[in-house]
């Protein structure tokens, strides 16, 4: 696609229940972020991607907060028994090694 | 540890009055970018910086990094409504970007 891609757009789920995130970013692009924005609020860090491998996992709230990336592109952020507090906007963004990086339009996650 | 710092968090300011936010690092970055992000949108790229004490300019807005590539500026003259949002800037270590906390601007026309 043109862009980096997110779905599901919306999410609204119960407490409790596990949640799946996935990002399909820019192909070609190395470099995949995963991002957590509450309403109002800045960029909250959860974990970066460079291929494959995830140098840095630092910003992942909880083990509840897990995430893979296969073959290099697609991305997905799985949440375990989900919380209230883990509703938020989440935004994955891609690019090439040391370039800008390309949002997609986010997963609104609602727990009810 | 890479960590960016910006700052203000929040800046309201009267239409056509200047606006300036900042964001430093302890360690020497690679690049520093910024970004704007439009209530109920995402970040959108809109400049890079790589050279020691580098300026650029986009119309209204100034874009400096610092000399020690430690810290960065984003200044908007005359602010106009159209600039309300959030500006992040992205500091690079080594090939990870590493975003500050965002400085939300709203303007009161």
């Amino acid at each position: 696609g043109a862009g980096v891609s997110q779905s599901p757009s919306n999410k609204v789920t119960e407490k409790g229940k596990d949640v799946e995130l996935r990002c399909d970013p820019i192909s070609g692009h190395t470099a995949l972020y995963w991002y957590r924005q509450s309403l109002g609020q800045g960029l909250e860090f959860l974990i970066y991607f460079q291929g494959n491998s995830a140098p840095d996992k630092s910003g992942l709230p909880s083990d509840r907060f897990s995430a893979e990336r296969t073959g290099g592109s697609v991305s997905t952020l799985t949440i375990q028994r989900t919380q209230q507090e883990d509703s938020a906007v989440y935004l994955c963004a891609s690019s090439f090694t040391r370039a800008e990086a390309f949002f997609g339009q986010g997963t609104r996650l609602t727990v009810v | 540890g890479q960590q960016v710092m910006q700052i203000p968090q929040y800046q309201h300011v009267q239409e056509g009055e200047d606006f300036t936010t900042y964001c430093n690092s302890s360690t020497t970055l690679s690049n520093i970018q910024w970004y704007k992000q439009r209530p109920g949108g995402h970040p959108v790229f809109l400049i890079q910086l790589v050279k020691s004490g580098e300026v650029k300019k986009q119309k209204r807005l100034t874009f400096q990094f610092g000399e020690a590539k430690k810290n960065s500026s984003l200044h908007i003259t005359a602010t106009q409504t159209t600039d309300v949002g959030t500006y992040f800037c992205a500091g690079g270590y080594g090939n990870k970007l590493v975003f500050g906390a965002g400085t939300i601007l709203r303007v009161k026309s």
